[in-house]
């Protein structure tokens, strides 16, 4: 199956700064990738839309000051945490959508996650 | 938007024994439904889905209903084993679209006892 790594997949920062997260699609091309935060014991929650060449979609309540998203190429998504307070401190996960050509259903391949704890 | 519900929130069976999973979902737009078991620390793997042309889907011990009617699907493990412990996701989507996006539901955490 088709394989998206994610970066780093653990950090550890001082609150006020920001962190980078990066997201991978390795054997395929992905104009669309999604983001999520996952807290402890919870479900995913969707926070935005990477969409190459263009803006991210924001999830209501989800801050795009706050979560920069660029998605500069078709290989690769980066979600950046600026100004990271404790209450950003979570286990953040990436997908690729593997377009499969139109017509068809597209299957999202999930990265391993990034846990981001902010001091 | 889309909305999934899903329940029990925990469920612990005997080793050997069926345990079901269920899901509403709000949106009568979706048309493919995915399921995921995620182990603790990890990405969430998928296990089975299911399309809405279609009603019943099996591999092997694990087999998903869905009712479009309803808006109710369902996932059912048969003789479980320990190594089917795990939090499982349901979720909801509609494909065909260049917005297509997975809504999960909630979780539930299966326990099998030994």
């Amino acid at each position: 199956g088709a394989v998206v790594s994610q970066h780093p997949s653990r950090v550890i920062c001082k609150s006020g700064t920001s962190v980078k997260i990066e997201c991978r699609s390795l054997d395929f091309q992905a104009t669309t990738m999604f983001w999520y935060r996952q807290f402890p014991k919870k479900s995913l929650m969707l926070m935005a839309t990477s969409n190459e060449g263009s803006k991210a979609t924001y999830e209501q309540g989800v801050e795009k000051d706050k979560f920069l998203i660029n998605h500069a190429s078709l290989t690769l998504s980066t979600l950046t945490v600026t100004s990271a307070h404790p209450e950003d401190s979570s286990f953040y996960i990436c997908s690729a959508l593997l377009n499969s050509g139109i017509g068809s259903y597209n299957e999202q391949f999930f990265g391993p996650g990034t846990r981001l704890t902010v001091l | 938007g889309e909305n999934v519900e899903q329940h029990p929130s925990t469920l612990s069976v005997q080793e050997g024994d069926s345990a079901v999973i269920k899901c509403t979902y709000s949106d009568s737009a979706s048309n493919y439904f995915p399921w995921y078991k995620q182990e603790l620390g990890k990405r969430p793997q998928l296990i089975i889905d299911i399309r809405s042309n279609v009603g019943e889907k099996k591999d092997q011990r694990i087999a998903v209903t869905l009712n479009k009617t309803a808006k109710h699907f369902s996932l059912h493990i048969t003789e479980t084993q320990p190594e089917d412990s795990a939090v499982y996701f349901c979720a909801a989507s509609i494909r065909y679209s260049s917005a297509s996006k997975i809504i999960f539901g909630s979780g539930t955490r299966l326990s099998i006892r030994p």
